[in-house]
C-alpha cells in the first residue's frame, strides 16, 4: 500500500458537533502531518507528529485535537467548529529521513463544512 | 524569514508552447525545494525535487542559489499539464520538519 488514506471524503457538522477526521498510512512513515487548505490557496500546516509523539502545534486553536494512536494512524478531533474552520483538510506522512531525501506524500483530504 | 514566492497566479499558454513556472525562496540555509502539483480533484502529489534532478512528465527544475530561483520549466505545453503547482520549501533540524509552500500558481494549456 503506497496511498495515505483519509476518511471521510466529505464531512458537514454543526458548531455545537463534535466529530473526528481519520488518516492512515501503511508506507511505514513515522511523521505525520495536518494541513488546511482553504479554496484557491496553499496548504497550511497545522500539526506534525514524529514517531508517534507531537512536535509541532502551529498555533493551532484548542478546538482541533490530534491524535496518533499508533505508527499508522492519526486522528483530528473537532469539537466546537467556527464556520471559518470549513476547508479541505489533508494528511500527509514522510519517513521521516535526513533533510534531502524526506518527502511528504498527501492523502485526498476531507472537504469540511461546518453550518 | 523563510518564505516561497510565486509571482504568478495564473499562467495561460497555448499547447506546444514553452512553460516557465517561476518560484523564489528567502532562506538562509541549504535549502530543499520540492514541486508539487494539483491536478483538478486529485490529490497533491510530489511532481519533483532538486536534490533528485530528474525530469517528471518533460518538467525539470534547476536550483539556482545566486538568484535564490527554483523556476519549473516544460518545452512544450500539454492540456493534461493543467493543474495547480505549488513550490515548497523543506525546513528540518532539531524540532523542525515543515513546508513551506508558495501560493501557487495555476497553469492553464489551451488547445
Amino acid at each position: 500500500d503506497t496511498e495515505v488514506t483519509q476518511t471521510p471524503k466529505h464531512l458537514v457538522m454543526g458548531m455545537t458537533n463534535k466529530k473526528s477526521l481519520k488518516c492512515e498510512q501503511h508506507m511505514g512513515h513515522r511523521a505525520m502531518y495536518w494541513y488546511k487548505q482553504k479554496a484557491k490557496k496553499p496548504p497550511e500546516l497545522m500539526f506534525v507528529y514524529s514517531y508517534e509523539k507531537l512536535s509541532i502545534n502551529e498555533s493551532v486553536p484548542s478546538r482541533f485535537s490530534p491524535e496518533c494512536p499508533n505508527s499508522s494512524l492519526l486522528n483530528l478531533h473537532l469539537h466546537a467548529l467556527q464556520p471559518e474552520d470549513s476547508a479541505l483538510y489533508l494528511c500527509a506522512s514522510s519517513q521521516e529521513r535526513e533533510a534531502n531525501t524526506d518527502t511528504q506524500y498527501f492523502g485526498p483530504g476531507t472537504r469540511l463544512t461546518v453550518l | 524569514a523563510q518564505r516561497v514566492t510565486q509571482p504568478e497566479k495564473l499562467l495561460s499558454v497555448f499547447k506546444g508552447a514553452p512553460v516557465e513556472l517561476k518560484c523564489n525562496y528567502s532562506y538562509s540555509g541549504s535549502p530543499e525545494l520540492f514541486w508539487y502539483v494539483q491536478y483538478s480533484r486529485q490529490r497533491l502529489q510530489l511532481l519533483l525535487r532538486h536534490i533528485s534532478r530528474e525530469s517528471i512528465k518533460g518538467f525539470t527544475a534547476d536550483l539556482n542559489k545566486g538568484e535564490t530561483s527554483f523556476h519549473l520549466k516544460k518545452p512544450f505545453a500539454q492540456e493534461e499539464d493543467s493543474a495547480m503547482y505549488y513550490c515548497a520549501l523543506h525546513l528540518y533540524g532539531g524540532a523542525t520538519n515543515k513546508l513551506i509552500f508558495g501560493t501557487g500558481t495555476l497553469l492553464a494549456v489551451q488547445p
